[in-house]
């Protein structure tokens, strides 16, 4: 089935730096979806990507979506205790159609 | 309706019997996903439903799963005869339009003992 990796698994990181992790996939999609998730609760979406090569910010973050179609990053600036959590990709192939996930990336922010 | 509405929060079940997880989705939304998440692991899709239409179930396992969307009311998904492998959180997300602006609920955490 679609399956999309996800790195890196983890970050331990100092409070003040960025962050980039990234997003793969064998399949194309037309739709690109980052998402955080705090613990115990749902994932919240962070940045949506509709188009192949589009950049968009939200805040400190920054997310890509690749000319491939295949894959994504996302960037978060000058981070802070606050942006400890795990964060996941996600695909869209079709609108209207399923997500799909990715592993996630844990984030921890030394202070 | 300040999101989408899970409940319950947390479902402990002793193996055999039966789980309703409900989801409520947001004033307005008349499209409801179903997601699984095991620990360490990334949602994985279940079922999207429509009011009183099952669009896509391709992620429902054939047996013992069954989800609904009633005119009234919530979505239902039931667990029949539960499993320790059922235990998970699932999530529930709805939107007002196919698979655009999809909001999370803050899932169940079911527990099968």
């Amino acid at each position: 089935g679609q399956q999309l990796n996800q790195s890196p698994q983890s970050m331990f990181i100092q409070e003040g730096e960025d962050v980039s992790m990234n997003c793969t996939s064998s399949s194309i999609f037309n739709t690109w979806l980052w998402y955080k998730q705090d613990p115990g609760e749902g994932p919240v979406l962070l940045i949506a990507l509709y188009k192949a090569g589009e950049l968009t910010s939200n805040g400190r973050l920054t997310a890509q979506f690749g000319i491939t179609r295949k894959d994504s990053f996302l960037n978060i600036s000058a981070s802070i205790p606050s942006d400890v959590g795990i964060y996941f990709c996600a695909g869209q192939r079709e609108y209207g159609n399923k997500l799909v996930f990715g592993a996630g990336t844990i984030l921890r922010v030394k202070s | 309706n300040a999101g989408v509405m899970q409940n319950p929060r947390h479902l402990v079940r002793r193996r055999g019997q039966e789980a309703r997880l409900r989801c409520s989705p947001m004033k307005g939304h008349s499209h409801v996903y179903w997601y699984r998440q095991l620990p360490e692991e990334g949602l994985k899709f279940m079922v999207y439903l429509q009011k009183e239409n099952i669009i896509d179930e391709s992620g429902m396992p054939k047996e013992r799963f069954s989800a609904e969307f009633p005119k009234e009311g919530p979505s239902i998904l039931r667990i029949q005869q539960v499993v320790r492998g059922d235990s998970a959180a699932y999530f529930c997300a709805s939107s007002p339009v196919p698979g655009y602006g999809y909001t999370f609920g803050s899932g169940t955490r079911l527990t099968v003992v």
